[in-house]
């Protein structure tokens, strides 16, 4: 079967670094998205990657490597608004998006 | 612009009655989707449209009805709601399908008692 495992939940430190990580299985791979959702409200586009390496975005990066069917959300100098879930989805060969549970992130000062 | 709207914010619904969730969005986009999202489970797809006048059926599509008769809504009924339906929804719409950005409305929180 398709499958997307994210962690629950991470606490990270205000002005620190954190990774969260997204493992996939799915028939086929077609890319890997990253979004964010804050609480009560709509998921929004953080990172698309479909080949393997890193993509950096400002305080934000990406990294895949579909040998694994890993990939990583890299946050750099959290800030209190990075309080939020993130969302791990991979598309397969049908061009479906598989969507992971989210990753709760939790910043404290 | 707006981008995407949805009606209404939230609704309490007996359960055997029906209902349509309005989504509405001015992108011009081609394509559009319909959500559902669980506690604790990923987001899962109803139905989708990859252009006005097509429908398809996503992962959960039972119990769903969606229409396409223009650009820019895209409405889903529930015929006769059930308690499992209780849930929030979520509209997106992407430029061209479904490698793009897809761009979330801000959902709908039903309640089926």
């Amino acid at each position: 079967g398709q499958n997307i495992d994210q962690p629950t939940e991470m606490t990270a430190t205000e002005g620190a670094i954190v990774q969260i990580n997204c493992t996939y299985q799915t028939s086929g791979f077609n890319g890997l998205f990253w979004y964010q959702q804050h609480a009560g409200e709509a998921p929004t586009f953080l990172s698309y990657n479909v080949l393997d390496g890193l993509e950096e975005k400002g305080r934000f990066s990406s990294f895949l490597s579909r040998s694994k069917g890993y990939s990583y959300l890299l946050l750099k100098e959290l800030q209190m608004k990075d309080s939020a879930s993130y969302l791990c989805a991979s598309m397969d060969s049908n061009y479906q998006l598989i969507w992971g549970a989210g990753t709760k992130l939790i910043i404290k000062p | 612009t707006a981008g995407i709207t949805q009606a209404p914010t939230s609704q309490i619904l007996a359960a055997g009655r029906s209902m349509t969730l309005r989504c509405t969005q001015d992108m011009r986009h081609n394509a559009m989707y319909w959500y559902r999202q669980d506690l604790g489970l990923g987001l899962r797809l109803i139905h989708y449209s990859n252009t006005a006048g097509t429908t398809g059926k996503g992962e959960v599509p039972d119990g769903y009805s969606v229409s396409r008769a223009n650009t820019d809504d895209f409405p889903l009924t529930l015929a006769s709601a059930v308690p499992s339906q209780t849930s929030v929804y979520f509209c997106a719409s992407s430029e061209r399908g479904i490698t793009d950005t897809q761009y979330f409305g801000p959902g709908t929180r039903l309640t089926v008692l």
